[in-house]
């Protein structure tokens, strides 16, 4: 079965400043996406940015992007110029793509979440 | 807004009780998930309804009693719960079991008393 850790339960960082949240994943499995989510207070989940594992290339979204490690099964996120904006609960993500008859495809596996605090 | 909708927002119950939550997504979507977000704890997904079938249950006790009568609702049917199972319910779709995004609803926070 996958896991997804997230080692900081709590970050901070300074408006406009640069962030960098932290998730590993343990997996056997070579095709995957990867995904942040973010959770404000609304409580309401929205996607931050996606990452194909056959993909080398790191994905961005605007000032959103990500550290992809495939053989150190690292997939940080970096914030810049942090807004007050991004305070929430981040999650990082794991959906399984192996479709050789196993229970897990299709199954989306959440680390515990981080929260971001943004200091004006 | 993402298309998902939650009712309740929030929910106290006593133990006694028997209660629903209510989903509703306008997506057009055929996949739908309920999931347990706990404190300091990853998301836990409950069940999965795929075409209205339920192709998944992830173990989760018969107190929680999933419903699916059509692509776009999704029903989660409470009955004798215990106060550990105070958590927020969150309910997600997505076009088909597997895609790569899932859209949320904003959840429902539930007190068991």
């Amino acid at each position: 079965a996958q896991t997804v850790t997230q080692s900081q339960p709590e970050m901070s960082v300074q408006e406009a400043e640069t962030v960098t949240l932290s998730c590993t994943y343990d997996t056997s499995e070579s095709d995957y996406y990867l995904f942040w989510y973010k959770q404000p207070p609304s409580r309401q989940m929205i996607l931050v940015i996606r990452q194909e594992a056959y993909k080398q290339q790191n994905a961005t979204e605007n000032r959103f992007s990500v550290n992809f490690q495939k053989a150190a099964k690292s997939f940080s996120l970096k914030i810049s110029d942090s807004q007050l904006g991004d305070a929430a609960m981040y999650f990082c993500a794991y959906r399984s793509l192996d479709n050789a008859g196993g229970t897990s495809y299709g199954k989306l596996t959440f680390g515990q979440g981080t929260i971001l605090t943004v200091h004006p | 807004e993402t298309g998902v909708t939650q009712t309740p927002r929030h929910l106290v119950m006593g133990m006694t009780n028997k209660k629903s939550l209510k989903c509703e997504q306008h997506l057009g979507h055929n996949a739908m998930y309920w999931y347990k977000q706990s404190a300091k704890k990853p998301l836990e997904l409950m069940f999965v309804y795929n075409f209205k079938e339920q192709t998944e249950n992830n173990s989760v006790p018969s107190r929680f009693s999933p419903e699916c009568p059509n692509s776009s609702h999704l029903f989660l049917h409470l009955h004798t719960l215990q106060p550990e199972d105070s958590a927020l319910y969150l309910c997600a779709s997505s076009q088909g079991y597997g895609d790569t995004e899932a859209f949320f609803g904003q959840g429902t926070r539930l007190t068991v008393v």
